[in-house]
């Protein structure tokens, strides 16, 4: 059974810092991984997928990498916002394309 | 292209009372995914259904709960009798076919509170 942690659950920084979250997976048969963002009370937004086969995907000031042997992947926020504020979440599928999640890291940039 | 479209966005019901949760994939998606978010807890799949089929129910509750994605119309989550267990947001997410690197898109969930 897939199981997916993320570390640290919380985290605070001041406005302008780079910053990296983690995740990792115990079961490095995946077909891909998926990073989202869900600010409070609202849905989930993809920020990022990225294929088994790929070992880095960007997009603006997001920058996501998947290790599979290791069962990790991080995502890295450069020049964080105030905006940037969310909790951040990763994901696997399985199988039938059900996704496991993390349970998060809750961002918290200062202006 | 709307996106997933779900309704309502908040429910109230009375313990005892049914909910129906309901969500419109979007155009062109035939595939159905829902998840439970409880307070301070991760999201959980509960269930994957195509049109007319139920495909993965792995993670439904095995009494109260049952979905349903008829030929025509949006998929439901009804539950029935609800206790204030229930209280969560339940989200939606759709995706056209079940590729190797399909994306799941995700609707604005509904929040339901059992009083």
């Amino acid at each position: 059974k897939q199981e997916v942690t993320q570390i640290p659950a919380a985290l605070s920084v001041p406005e302008g810092e780079n910053l990296v979250l983690n995740c990792s997976f115990t079961d490095s048969a995946i077909y891909n991984l998926q990073w989202f963002r869900q600010d409070p009370g609202k849905g989930l937004t993809s920020l990022l997928l990225i294929q088994s086969s790929q070992r880095e995907q960007t997009s603006g000031r997001l920058n996501a990498s998947l290790d599979k042997s290791s069962g990790r992947s991080t995502l890295y926020i450069a020049a964080s916002q105030p905006g940037d504020s969310a909790t951040y979440l990763c994901a696997v599928p399985g199988s039938a394309r059900q996704l496991t999640f993390g349970s998060g890291t809750q961002l918290t940039v200062l202006p | 292209n709307a996106g997933v479209m779900q309704n309502p966005r908040h429910l109230v019901r009375r313990r005892g009372q049914e909910a129906r949760l309901r969500c419109s994939p979007m155009k062109g998606h035939s595939h159905v995914y829902w998840y439970r978010q409880l307070p301070e807890e991760g999201l959980k799949f509960m269930v994957y259904l195509q049109k007319e089929n139920i495909i993965d129910e792995s993670g439904m509750p095995k009494e109260r709960f049952s979905a349903e994605f008829p030929k025509e119309g949006p998929s439901i989550l009804r539950i029935q009798q609800v206790v204030r267990g229930d209280s969560a947001a339940y989200f939606c997410a759709s995706s056209p076919a079940v590729g190797r690197n399909t994306e799941a898109f995700f609707g604005q969930g509904t929040r339901l509170t059992v009083v």
